[in-house]
This record gives C-alpha cells, sequence and structure tokens, in this order.
C-alpha cells in the first residue's frame, strides 16, 4: 500500500509569504495527487488534483507540482484565509486511497 | 451545487453497529465516473478512506475494514448510508462523506462536513 508523508507538519508564516509544502509517496504514483485545504469545523476543500490542476473557482495564488514520488503545493502569496491545514491523497492506488498527516500553516 | 450532510448518532458504545447517513442533492449516480464515499478522521490523525459506491453499483472498500463495513444506497432518497460493525474505540473519528467526480482523478471534489462519532461505554 501507498503511505503518504509530508513535511513539514506545522510551520508559522505571515501575510504575503510564499508557502511550500512536500508530500511524498512510498511509491511511484506518477501524477495521481490531490491536495485540500482543511479549516476546522469546515468541510475540507479540494485545491488541485492530479498533481498540477487546479480545481474550478480556486485561487490562482495555489499551485502543486511533482510527479512519481515527490510533489509539492505551493501558495504564492498566503493570505488571511489561507491559515487552514493542508493534506495530500494519493489516487494511484483505487484499491486503498490514502492521506497525507497534513501541514498545519498558521499565523507567525 | 452539490452539498452532502452526514447523520447519525454521535456516541455508541463498543460492539455496537455504526450506522451513518450521507443525504446529498445535485448530484446524480446517472453520472458516470462518479462515487459517493466515506472518509474518516480520528482525532490528531491523518484521513482514512473507507468506502466507495460507484454510479455502476460498484463498492469498494478499504481492505484492511472490509470485513466491518457495508455500505449502500438509496435513490429515491438521495442517500449513501454505511453501516461499520463492532465498533471500539479506536474507531472514534469524524466520519465525512464526499463525492468523488471520476475514477480517473479519485479526486473528491465535494465534501460534508461531518459528524463526530465516540465510541465509549
Amino acid at each position: 500500500d501507498v503511505q503518504m508523508t509530508q513535511s513539514p507538519s506545522s510551520l508559522s508564516a505571515s501575510v504575503g509569504d510564499r508557502v511550500t509544502i512536500t508530500c511524498r509517496a512510498s511509491q511511484n504514483i506518477n501524477n495521481y495527487l490531490n491536495w485540500y485545504q482543511h479549516k476546522p469545523g469546515q468541510a475540507p476543500k479540494l485545491l488541485i488534483y492530479s498533481a498540477s490542476r487546479l480545481q474550478s473557482g480556486v485561487p490562482s495564488r495555489f499551485s502543486g507540482s511533482g510527479s512519481g514520488t515527490s510533489f509539492t503545493l505551493t501558495i504564492s502569496s498566503l493570505q488571511p484565509e489561507d491559515f487552514a491545514t493542508y493534506f495530500c491523497q494519493q489516487s494511484y492506488s483505487t484499491r486503498l486511497f490514502t492521506f497525507g498527516p497534513g501541514t498545519k500553516v498558521d499565523i507567525k | 451545487q452539490i452539498t452532502l450532510k452526514e447523520s447519525g448518532p454521535t456516541l455508541v458504545k463498543p460492539t455496537q453497529t455504526l450506522t451513518l447517513t450521507c443525504t446529498f442533492s445535485g448530484l446524480s449516480f446517472n453520472s458516470g465516473g462518479m462515487g459517493v464515499g466515506w472518509i474518516r478522521q480520528p482525532p490528531g490523525k491523518a484521513m482514512e478512506w473507507l468506502a466507495l459506491f460507484y454510479w455502476n453499483d460498484d463498492q469498494r472498500y478499504n481492505p484492511f475494514l472490509e470485513s466491518r463495513l457495508t455500505i449502500t444506497k438509496d435513490s429515491s432518497k438521495n442517500q449513501v448510508v454505511l453501516r461499520v460493525t463492532n465498533m471500539a474505540p479506536v474507531d472514534t473519528a469524524t466520519y465525512y462523506c464526499a463525492h468523488t467526480v471520476d475514477v480517473l482523478t479519485g479526486r473528491f471534489d465535494h465534501w460534508g462536513q461531518g459528524t463526530l462519532v465516540t465510541v465509549s461505554s
């Protein structure tokens, strides 16, 4: 089964900062990687799918890259509403979808 | 506009069976490739995929939990129901219902807000 890891587990940043989060898979998953944003008490929100495709309605400051086993989510200029937890999900193995543990982004 | 909402008990006792209902709107099981499934998140831990019911009536389960899970669909009520047998304290989690728009990407593009289920005697 594909194990997903993320780094860092948390980070502190300021409005306007460029933020990069890394997700790694335990095996090659091609580009079957999705990114989500999750705020407490709310429904998770899909940001990026297929590693680099921006979900409809998501601001362009969010971008994704990578393939194989290493992926990144970048927020080009952090906004107040972006403070949240971000997690990745692999969909290469439809036998078992797996998720990363999450990266919490909070205010510096 | 797709919406999903989870409902069910907030507290169950060990060994009991949990039944959760996902009531949805704005989506159709006539759309090829789509599915509605369940994902949970124990406190402080990662999301864990549980089950999916696809447009073609195919049902998929987390292989590590499959023996305890049953997912069903009631199109007349716009509902997908998950049953989890033999609940234990480790099953304490927020349970989410989610829509996947296509089999190819496996992305969950709409989620419910989740419902916290606590397992305790």
